[in-house]
């Protein structure tokens, strides 16, 4: 099963610009995490933001959580066209994922 | 960091033949790992649960003795595709913790 929606669907923005992806789950959670996939291609891990944490950063990606709304988001400052991907967020239940149903950012130069 | 690392990345296959993709965890131990399936334009979906040594847990609407799992040592599980019909091309992923992925294997039955 999915754990929730991801908001938007897709997204295009310019080079420069920041890129803002919302997810919501269902469940109560130890952590969530945030996966960037090229097309047809693997996973790459992003960032992972524990129950207990509000917002962390890692390069030009910040993340926040809010348990209270079962909610995150990913933000992506000064956008490039190599951030062009498909971004999900995913929830771990005893270390099985649960994905969210992802973003697609489409950045131009 | 832990590797995984999945075989064949892409495969094409005719109606009724099977595949097996293998999963291995080069460095690690992996009593546990994960089959997920994402068809195009759409989400992962974890399809089962691999565990070493007994019987695969599979998701609902998962097809047991259609995606046959064998996870017989501590490195290497195995996902079967059986009687593959061109409704079951798709991208395979495996992973054997959190945030560590096989490169996934794109099926493709003709």
């Amino acid at each position: 099963s999915q754990q929730g929606e991801e908001d938007p669907q897709a997204l295009s923005i310019q080079e420069g610009e920041n890129a803002t992806m919302n997810c919501s789950y269902k469940t109560s959670i130890n952590n969530l995490q945030w996966y960037r996939q090229n097309s047809g291609r693997g996973l790459v891990h992003l960032i992972l933001i524990r129950s207990n944490e509000r917002e962390k950063h890692s390069g030009r990606l910040r993340v926040t959580l809010d348990t209270s709304k079962k909610s995150s988001s990913l933000l992506i400052t000064a956008s490039r066209a190599a951030d062009t991907a498909s971004y999900f967020c995913a929830t771990d239940d005893e270390g099985a994922l649960i994905f969210g149903k992802g973003t697609t950012l489409s950045v131009s130069s | 960091g832990a590797v995984v690392s999945q075989h064949p990345s892409w495969v094409i296959c005719k109606s009724g033949t099977s595949v097996k993709i293998e999963c291995r965890s080069l460095d690690f131990q992996a009593t546990t790992m994960f089959w997920y399936r994402q068809f195009p334009k759409q989400s992962l979906m974890l399809m089962a649960t691999s565990n070493e040594g007994s019987k695969a847990t599979y998701e609902q609407g998962v097809e047991k003795d259609k995606f046959l799992i064998n996870h017989a040592s501590l490195t290497l599980s195995t996902l079967t595709v059986t009687s593959a019909h061109p409704e079951d091309s798709s991208f395979y992923i495996c992973s054997a913790r959190p945030a560590f992925f096989g490169q996934g294997t794109r099926l493709t039955v003709v």
